[in-house]
């Protein structure tokens, strides 16, 4: 059965901490794995990536993704309040293109 | 910026009938998808559509579901006989093609009585 396992579950900081969020997976015919972050209601696209070792960064946040060990990382540095929601990682697989496996995701929260 | 936008954004009915979620999808995408998101619970891929066909469902989409693109700017998923279980979050997500990223709609709440 395809699994998408991200932790922590829960995550609390103050603001200007540096945040490690991390994803792993066991997919059939493995595609992509995306970064979402759902605030009040639906998730809003972050990142894609497919290639092993690229780092994809847009302003405070990265990631990357390491194939060997079926893992992804999200970074999120100088953190604001704003950054509080619930981070999703998606991974595509099964020979189906955008069926994708969600984690349960992880609970961030900033605090001032 | 183009989005996908959802209504109604909250329904709710009663159990045993009818409800259609409607969807537009971002204008040039072919690719269109739902997903469920029961509260405190993964979200979950339902279906997924192209070419004005099911391209995939999962075992959660059976005869109750069906989905439709009655016209060249709408997709809806209509859930027959609803059940208490049937609460959720639907979201609807499109994909310019099928190897690129997903947007999603704000959702649509469903609650069942």
């Amino acid at each position: 059965e395809d699994k998408v396992v991200q932790s922590p579950l829960s995550l609390v900081v103050h603001e200007g901490d540096t945040v490690t969020l991390n994803c792993s997976y066991e997919v059939t015919n493995f595609r992509s794995l995306l970064w979402y972050k759902q605030e009040k209601k639906a998730p809003t696209f972050l990142f894609m990536l497919t290639s092993s070792g690229i780092e994809k960064k847009s302003g405070r946040l990265s990631s990357i993704l390491d194939k060997k060990e079926l893992s992804s990382i999200l970074n999120i540095t100088a953190t604001q309040t704003g950054d509080s929601a619930i981070y999703l990682c998606a991974v595509e697989g099964s020979g189906n293109f955008n069926k994708f496996y969600f984690g349960s995701g992880t609970k961030l929260n900033v605090k001032p | 910026e183009p989005e996908v936008t959802q209504t109604p954004s909250h329904q709710v009915t009663q159990m045993g009938q009818e409800v259609i979620l409607r969807c537009v999808p971002i204008s040039n995408h072919l690719y269109f998808y739902w997903y469920r998101q029961i509260l405190g619970q993964k979200v979950e891929f339902l279906v997924s559509f192209y070419n004005n066909e099911i391209s995939e469902k999962s075992e959660i989409f059976d005869d109750q579901f069906s989905v439709e693109r009655p016209d060249g700017s709408n997709f809806t998923l209509k859930i027959r006989s609803t059940k208490l279980e049937d609460s959720a979050m639907y979201f609807c997500a499109s994909s310019k093609t099928g190897k690129t990223e997903a947007f999603f709609g704000q959702g649509t709440r469903l609650t069942v009585v």
